[in-house]
């Protein structure tokens, strides 16, 4: 079955980091650019970050941009999202997403369930 | 930035009728990079449509798209009762890739 696996999601305190992870299945990961994208409560949805099949390129959402580090190893079909320095506006469920690349950019085909992120005091 | 803005909000209608859902953009979207998305209650967003107008593998006919530029249409011919769900529009023309705010179809 063709599917990604998040996991890693928690509650947390302000300040504190995490590491979200997503382990990819039927299909050949490193074929594909990958990426997360985030929904707070009752809220759309908001591309975080992604990453290029061969890890030669990656793109942040201003927000998190030097606080949150996207990498991924193809050899064990998984993605990771390490994320420093946490607020509480990054409280969302977060979905590893594949991505389906187009001029740079892209859209997505491929979507998780998603991993809670809470980020509270 | 592109922004797009989707309307109506909210879409309340019976089986078998027509939905029509509006995705407007700020700036023109290139080369149609626009797809479409539904999520329904308690699930993972679905990819629909892309390219502004090509349904993805799996999607039924009733599913319609098109437009160009700065306005997009996203059509449900013949709405059925598990088309319950909030449609997103999403561009890809130029980074960063942002999403619509989202319409809620809700079925009578």
């Amino acid at each position: 079955e063709v599917q990604v696996v998040e996991s890693g999601g928690d509650l947390v305190q302000p300040g504190r980091s995490l590491r979200l992870s997503c382990a990819a299945s039927g299909f050949i990961f490193e074929d594909y650019a990958m990426h997360w994208v985030r929904q707070a409560p009752g809220k759309g949805l908001e591309w975080v970050s992604g990453i290029t099949s061969k890890s030669d390129g990656v793109g942040y959402w201003d927000s998190v941009k030097g606080r949150f580090t996207i990498s991924r190893d193809n050899a064990k079909n998984s993605l990771y999202l390490q994320m420093n320095s946490l607020r509480t506006e990054d409280t969302a469920l977060y979905y590893c997403v594949r991505g389906i690349a187009v001029a740079g950019l892209g859209y997505f085909d491929l979507w998780g369930r998603g991993t809670l992120v809470s980020v509270s005091s | 930035e592109i922004v797009l803005t989707q309307s109506p909000g909210t879409l309340s209608l019976s089986p078998g009728e027509r939905a029509t859902l509006s995705c407007r953009a700020s700036q023109s979207v290139r080369s149609n990079y626009l797809a479409w998305y539904q999520q329904k209650p308690g699930q993972a967003p679905r990819l629909l449509i892309y390219g502004a107008s090509s349904r993805a593998t799996g999607i039924p006919d009733r599913f319609s798209a098109s437009g160009s530029g700065t306005d997009f249409t996203l059509t449900i011919s013949r709405l059925e009762p598990e088309d319950s769900a909030v449609y997103y529009c999403q561009h890809y023309s130029s980074p960063p890739r942002t999403f619509g705010q989202g319409t809620k179809v809700e079925i009578k």
